[in-house]
Protein backbone atom coordinates (compact mmCIF):
# COMPACT_ATOMS: atom_id res chain seq x y z
CA UNK A 1 0.00 0.00 0.00
CA UNK A 2 1.15 3.44 -1.15
CA UNK A 3 1.77 6.06 1.71
CA UNK A 4 -0.23 8.35 0.08
CA UNK A 5 -2.65 7.32 -2.40
CA UNK A 6 -3.96 10.28 -5.04
CA UNK A 7 -6.20 9.78 -7.88
CA UNK A 8 -4.39 10.65 -10.97
CA UNK A 9 -7.37 11.54 -13.04
CA UNK A 10 -7.25 12.61 -15.71
CA UNK A 11 -9.65 15.55 -14.85
CA UNK A 12 -11.34 17.96 -17.17
CA UNK A 13 -13.69 20.57 -15.96
CA UNK A 14 -15.08 24.14 -18.17
CA UNK A 15 -13.87 27.48 -17.03
CA UNK A 16 -15.56 29.13 -13.77
CA UNK A 17 -16.53 25.33 -12.38
CA UNK A 18 -15.19 24.42 -8.65
CA UNK A 19 -12.53 21.64 -8.32
CA UNK A 20 -12.01 19.41 -5.69
CA UNK A 21 -8.65 16.98 -5.69
CA UNK A 22 -8.20 14.39 -2.91
CA UNK A 23 -5.30 12.62 -0.81
CA UNK A 24 -5.24 9.96 1.58
CA UNK A 25 -2.54 9.12 3.88
CA UNK A 26 -1.93 5.93 5.55
CA UNK A 27 1.07 7.19 8.16
CA UNK A 28 -0.33 8.85 11.08
CA UNK A 29 3.31 10.64 11.57
CA UNK A 30 2.69 12.58 8.70
CA UNK A 31 2.69 16.07 10.41
CA UNK A 32 2.63 19.08 7.24
CA UNK A 33 0.65 18.66 4.42
CA UNK A 34 1.26 20.36 1.35
CA UNK A 35 -0.27 20.86 -2.22
CA UNK A 36 2.00 21.89 -5.33
CA UNK A 37 1.12 22.77 -9.11
CA UNK A 38 3.45 21.53 -11.55
CA UNK A 39 2.92 22.76 -14.95
CA UNK A 40 4.57 20.69 -18.04
CA UNK A 41 8.64 20.35 -17.47
CA UNK A 42 8.60 22.69 -14.81
CA UNK A 43 9.35 22.14 -11.04
CA UNK A 44 6.54 21.71 -8.53
CA UNK A 45 5.54 25.28 -6.72
CA UNK A 46 4.08 25.24 -3.46
CA UNK A 47 0.31 26.28 -3.55
CA UNK A 48 -0.72 25.57 -0.19
CA UNK A 49 1.04 24.30 3.26
CA UNK A 50 -0.51 23.14 6.45
CA UNK A 51 0.17 21.53 9.67
CA UNK A 52 -3.42 21.19 11.24
CA UNK A 53 -6.83 19.73 10.86
CA UNK A 54 -9.36 22.27 9.23
CA UNK A 55 -9.24 24.31 6.65
CA UNK A 56 -6.73 27.36 4.98
CA UNK A 57 -7.85 29.39 2.50
CA UNK A 58 -5.67 31.63 -0.08
CA UNK A 59 -7.42 33.39 -2.76
CA UNK A 60 -9.22 30.66 -5.06
CA UNK A 61 -7.91 27.91 -3.30
CA UNK A 62 -8.61 26.22 0.16
CA UNK A 63 -6.92 23.47 1.46
CA UNK A 64 -8.52 20.81 3.65
CA UNK A 65 -6.58 18.53 6.14
CA UNK A 66 -8.51 15.83 8.61
CA UNK A 67 -6.60 13.95 10.34
CA UNK A 68 -8.94 11.78 12.09
CA UNK A 69 -9.50 10.00 8.82
CA UNK A 70 -6.15 10.71 7.15
CA UNK A 71 -7.96 12.78 3.85
CA UNK A 72 -6.50 16.10 2.34
CA UNK A 73 -8.12 17.96 -0.22
CA UNK A 74 -7.40 20.56 -2.49
CA UNK A 75 -10.05 22.91 -3.65
CA UNK A 76 -10.27 26.04 -6.51
CA UNK A 77 -12.76 27.87 -6.98
CA UNK A 78 -13.52 29.72 -10.36
CA UNK A 79 -11.68 27.92 -11.81
CA UNK A 80 -9.45 29.37 -15.12
CA UNK A 81 -7.84 27.79 -18.02
CA UNK A 82 -4.22 28.97 -16.35
CA UNK A 83 -4.83 26.53 -13.71
CA UNK A 84 -4.50 23.29 -16.03
CA UNK A 85 -1.85 21.30 -14.42
CA UNK A 86 -0.26 18.39 -12.94
CA UNK A 87 -1.66 18.86 -8.49
CA UNK A 88 0.49 17.25 -6.20
CA UNK A 89 -0.30 16.48 -2.76
CA UNK A 90 2.99 16.09 -0.64
CA UNK A 91 2.96 15.06 3.26
CA UNK A 92 6.13 14.64 5.72
CA UNK A 93 7.09 14.68 9.02
CA UNK A 94 9.80 14.87 11.57
CA UNK A 95 10.04 11.01 12.00
CA UNK A 96 10.59 10.37 8.34
CA UNK A 97 13.58 12.55 8.56
CA UNK A 98 12.22 15.38 6.53
CA UNK A 99 11.64 13.90 3.59
CA UNK A 100 8.35 14.53 1.90
CA UNK A 101 6.33 11.58 0.29
CA UNK A 102 3.81 12.59 -2.87
CA UNK A 103 0.84 11.95 -3.79
CA UNK A 104 0.79 10.39 -7.97
CA UNK A 105 -0.08 13.60 -8.84
CA UNK A 106 -3.76 14.76 -10.79
CA UNK A 107 -3.84 16.04 -14.21
CA UNK A 108 -6.34 18.85 -14.52
CA UNK A 109 -7.17 20.75 -17.63
CA UNK A 110 -9.91 23.25 -17.60
CA UNK A 111 -11.31 24.02 -20.80
CA UNK A 112 -12.14 28.07 -22.01
CA UNK B 1 10.57 34.20 -1.33
CA UNK B 2 13.61 30.97 -1.30
CA UNK B 3 14.52 30.17 -4.82
CA UNK B 4 16.53 27.53 -5.76
CA UNK B 5 18.05 27.92 -9.24
CA UNK B 6 18.87 24.17 -11.28
CA UNK B 7 21.07 24.75 -14.50
CA UNK B 8 20.99 23.44 -17.10
CA UNK B 9 17.47 23.25 -17.60
CA UNK B 10 17.88 20.51 -20.87
CA UNK B 11 20.80 18.51 -21.90
CA UNK B 12 21.44 16.09 -24.36
CA UNK B 13 24.67 14.13 -24.00
CA UNK B 14 26.07 10.82 -25.72
CA UNK B 15 25.61 7.32 -24.13
CA UNK B 16 28.14 7.08 -21.86
CA UNK B 17 29.11 10.48 -20.92
CA UNK B 18 29.03 12.09 -17.58
CA UNK B 19 26.43 15.24 -16.98
CA UNK B 20 26.36 17.61 -14.29
CA UNK B 21 23.53 19.46 -12.21
CA UNK B 22 24.03 22.19 -10.33
CA UNK B 23 21.19 23.80 -7.69
CA UNK B 24 22.40 26.71 -5.99
CA UNK B 25 19.90 28.16 -3.06
CA UNK B 26 19.62 31.84 -4.27
CA UNK B 27 18.99 33.47 -0.95
CA UNK B 28 18.99 30.93 1.98
CA UNK B 29 21.30 28.15 2.96
CA UNK B 30 20.55 24.96 2.54
CA UNK B 31 21.73 22.45 4.96
CA UNK B 32 19.51 19.60 2.90
CA UNK B 33 18.90 19.15 -0.44
CA UNK B 34 16.52 16.59 -2.06
CA UNK B 35 17.23 14.81 -5.12
CA UNK B 36 14.68 13.48 -7.22
CA UNK B 37 13.49 12.11 -10.51
CA UNK B 38 10.27 12.21 -12.33
CA UNK B 39 9.37 10.31 -15.59
CA UNK B 40 6.39 11.48 -17.92
CA UNK B 41 3.41 11.43 -16.22
CA UNK B 42 4.48 10.13 -13.02
CA UNK B 43 5.26 11.40 -9.66
CA UNK B 44 8.18 12.58 -8.15
CA UNK B 45 10.35 9.83 -7.09
CA UNK B 46 13.34 10.69 -3.96
CA UNK B 47 16.81 9.80 -4.82
CA UNK B 48 18.73 10.54 -2.36
CA UNK B 49 19.10 13.01 0.14
CA UNK B 50 22.42 15.31 1.08
CA UNK B 51 23.42 17.39 3.67
CA UNK B 52 26.27 19.94 3.33
CA UNK B 53 29.76 18.30 4.43
CA UNK B 54 28.68 14.91 4.39
CA UNK B 55 27.46 12.00 2.11
CA UNK B 56 24.70 11.61 0.81
CA UNK B 57 21.90 8.99 1.75
CA UNK B 58 20.29 7.40 -1.02
CA UNK B 59 17.48 5.34 -1.47
CA UNK B 60 16.75 1.79 -1.96
CA UNK B 61 17.72 1.20 -5.61
CA UNK B 62 19.47 4.10 -6.31
CA UNK B 63 22.88 3.28 -7.30
CA UNK B 64 25.83 5.85 -5.54
CA UNK B 65 28.10 5.04 -8.08
CA UNK B 66 26.20 6.42 -11.23
CA UNK B 67 24.77 9.05 -9.76
CA UNK B 68 27.21 11.65 -7.48
CA UNK B 69 26.09 13.76 -5.54
CA UNK B 70 28.03 16.64 -3.89
CA UNK B 71 26.89 19.07 -1.07
CA UNK B 72 30.18 20.92 -0.33
CA UNK B 73 28.73 24.46 0.22
CA UNK B 74 25.65 25.53 2.47
CA UNK B 75 24.23 27.14 -1.00
CA UNK B 76 25.39 24.65 -3.71
CA UNK B 77 24.52 20.90 -4.61
CA UNK B 78 25.43 19.27 -7.52
CA UNK B 79 24.11 15.62 -8.92
CA UNK B 80 26.72 13.93 -11.64
CA UNK B 81 24.95 11.19 -13.77
CA UNK B 82 27.97 9.16 -14.86
CA UNK B 83 28.20 6.67 -17.25
CA UNK B 84 24.80 7.91 -18.67
CA UNK B 85 22.73 5.90 -20.49
CA UNK B 86 19.52 6.33 -22.21
CA UNK B 87 17.64 4.91 -19.57
CA UNK B 88 18.77 7.57 -17.48
CA UNK B 89 16.88 9.86 -19.47
CA UNK B 90 14.45 11.72 -17.33
CA UNK B 91 13.60 14.70 -15.68
CA UNK B 92 15.41 15.75 -12.63
CA UNK B 93 14.67 18.37 -9.45
CA UNK B 94 16.55 19.39 -6.85
CA UNK B 95 14.39 20.52 -3.24
CA UNK B 96 15.49 22.16 -0.16
CA UNK B 97 13.47 22.56 3.09
CA UNK B 98 12.74 26.46 3.84
CA UNK B 99 10.51 27.82 6.34
CA UNK B 100 7.32 27.19 4.74
CA UNK B 101 7.14 23.92 3.37
CA UNK B 102 9.90 22.81 0.45
CA UNK B 103 11.46 25.05 -2.69
CA UNK B 104 11.99 23.33 -6.17
CA UNK B 105 14.18 24.00 -8.46
CA UNK B 106 13.02 24.21 -12.17
CA UNK B 107 14.39 20.86 -13.49
CA UNK B 108 16.60 19.15 -15.50
CA UNK B 109 15.59 17.15 -18.45
CA UNK B 110 18.44 14.99 -19.39
CA UNK B 111 17.91 12.89 -22.93
CA UNK B 112 20.76 10.67 -23.46
CA UNK B 113 21.32 9.16 -26.91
Amino acid sequence: QKEVEQDPGPLSVPEGAIVSLNCTYSNSAFQYFMWYRQYSRKGPELLMYTYSSGNKEDGRFTAQVDKSSKYISLFIRDSQPSDSATYLCATGGETSGSRLTFGEGTQLTVNP
Amino acid sequence: GAVVSQHPSWVICKSGTSVKIECRSLDFQATTMFWYRQFPKQSLMLMATSNEGSKATYEQGVEKDKFLINHASLTLSTLTVTSAHPEDSSFYICSARVRVGYTFGSGTRLTVV
